[in-house]
């Protein structure tokens, strides 16, 4: 079966450090979504890509947080420089048009220390 | 943003039917309302989803109001692997181009 593939799948660093977390989606989805999971805050939509092209990143903290998308086969999330805040499960999720379902990734569970 | 409201929390016995609500009173005409749900250490998976009519599938039922505001996911019997949180979302077309935001989902319990 087709799948998100979403590496590391756990990060353990120290504040201030460079974070990279990448996903990979499923070949020919053209739509693909960040999401941070918390306790607190639950699932919050960070940013999302269509056909490569970044739509809304105005869930991500501008100052520290990146997404992009080098080509249809890579997302990257980075964070420079990370803090203990940071510290969640960040999922991938990738679909087509509005009306098909999405697939997620097993997400990167990140702890900032 | 259209936002979704769901119950925090629902009990369910074994082997019986569950009803997950869902309201939606800010749906737009092209915004389709998808289920998920999460169980532990895991992403999010697919359930089910829908625009007007009541859909079947091989997990749920999704039951659709007529004017759309408000809908119910139906697991027709009840497992202990059904234990987990249930998100319902719209996925937003016109302007957002399927941009789908969660809400803090409906934690399902099952008991033996």
């Amino acid at each position: 079966d087709a799948r998100v593939t979403q590496t590391p799948r756990h990060k353990v660093t120290e504040m201030g450090q460079e974070v990279t977390m990448r996903c990979q989606p499923i070949l020919g989805h053209n739509t693909v979504f960040w999401y941070r999971q918390t306790m607190m805050q639950g699932l919050e939509l960070l940013a999302y890509f269509r056909n490569r092209a970044p739509l809304d990143d105005s869930g991500m903290p501008k100052d520290r947080f990146s997404a992009e998308m080098p080509d249809a086969t890579l997302a990257t999330l980075k964070i420079q420089p990370s803090e203990p805040r940071d510290s969640a499960v960040y999922f991938c999720a990738s679909g087509g048009e509005f009306n098909e379902k999405l697939f997620f990734g097993s997400g990167t569970q990140l702890s900032v220390l | 943003d259209a936002k979704t409201t769901q119950p925090n929390s629902m009990e369910s016995n074994e082997e019986e039917p569950v009803h997950l609500p869902c309201n939606h009173s800010t749906i737009s005409g092209t915004d389709y309302i998808h289920w998920y749900r999460q169980l532990p250490s895991q992403g999010p998976e697919y359930v089910i989803h829908g625009l007007t009519s009541n859909v079947n599938n091989r997990m749920a039922s999704l039951a659709i109001a007529e004017d759309r505001k408000s809908s119910t996911l139906i697991l027709h019997r009840a497992t202990l692997r059904d234990a987990a949180v249930y998100y319902c979302i719209l996925r937003e077309y016109n302007t957002n181009a399927g941009k789908s935001t969660f809400g803090d989902g409906t934690t399902l319990t099952v008991k033996p």
